[in-house]
């Protein structure tokens, strides 16, 4: 079964510190992504990759950027962090090959609180 | 863009019952679509993965179709239990494997 791990399952931080959020997969996939999930919004696409040192911006990236230095390693960064930045965080992975058609596999979610 | 949505947003049934989730989607240039459950404060559960070229796709007691003409799948389940109760959601992808979710059907299976 593939595992994707997120390091934290709870997080409390304040206004304006840097925040990491990490995402390890254990299956060799290719693809990582970074979602968020607020109520009555869904879940939202920040960033993914599709290799190692490759990023691309998703529908809201602002605020946020992204770290590949290792394939199974996709780390989420808060610059500056916010309170409208407070929500649950999700990664997920996928292989490549024929990408289109390969699930995305999630982990367990991580709920940031800024204060 | 891609608009998904998922209707009712909440549901409610005896155990025992079979049902359907309804998701509709906008832009039929579709890859797959992928339906996902999710347990309250926990991460997503991929439960089937139709591909554009196909019509359905079936896991234990569940049934995923697809009808890419009129924008539409559905997901059966069958003879509910209350462990199925969740929140289920139904994603699109597009191009450079982006999903697009729905915001989600709640569903309550009551023993």
């Amino acid at each position: 079964d593939v595992k994707v791990t997120q390091s934290s399952r709870y997080l409390v931080k304040r206004t304006g510190e840097k925040v990491f959020l990490e995402c390890v997969q254990d299956m060799d996939h290719e693809n990582m992504f970074w979602y968020r999930q607020d109520p009555g919004l869904g879940l939202r696409l920040i960033y993914f990759s599709y290799d190692v040192k490759m990023k691309e911006k998703g529908d809201i990236p602002e605020g946020y950027s992204v770290s590949r230095e290792k394939k199974e390693r996709f780390s989420l960064i808060l610059e500056s962090a916010s309170t409208n930045q407070t929500s649950m965080y999700l990664c997920a992975s996928s292989l490549l090959g024929n990408s289109r058609n390969q699930p995305q596999h999630f982990g367990d979610g991580t709920r940031l609180s800024i204060l | 863009k891609q608009e998904v949505t998922q209707i009712p947003a909440a549901l409610s049934v005896p155990e025992g019952e079979n049902l359907v989730l309804n998701c509709s989607f906008t832009d039929s240039a579709i890859y797959n679509l992928q339906w996902f459950r999710q347990d309250p404060g926990k991460g997503l559960t991929s439960l089937l993965l139709i591909q554009s070229s196909q019509r359905e796709q079936t896991s234990g007691r569940l049934n995923a179709s697809l009808d890419k003409s009129s924008g539409r799948s559905t997901l059966y389940i069958a003879a509910s239990q209350p462990g199925d109760s969740a929140t289920y959601l139904c994603a699109s992808i597009q191009g450079a494997q982006k999903l697009v979710f729905g915001q989600g059907t709640r569903l309550t299976i009551n023993p």
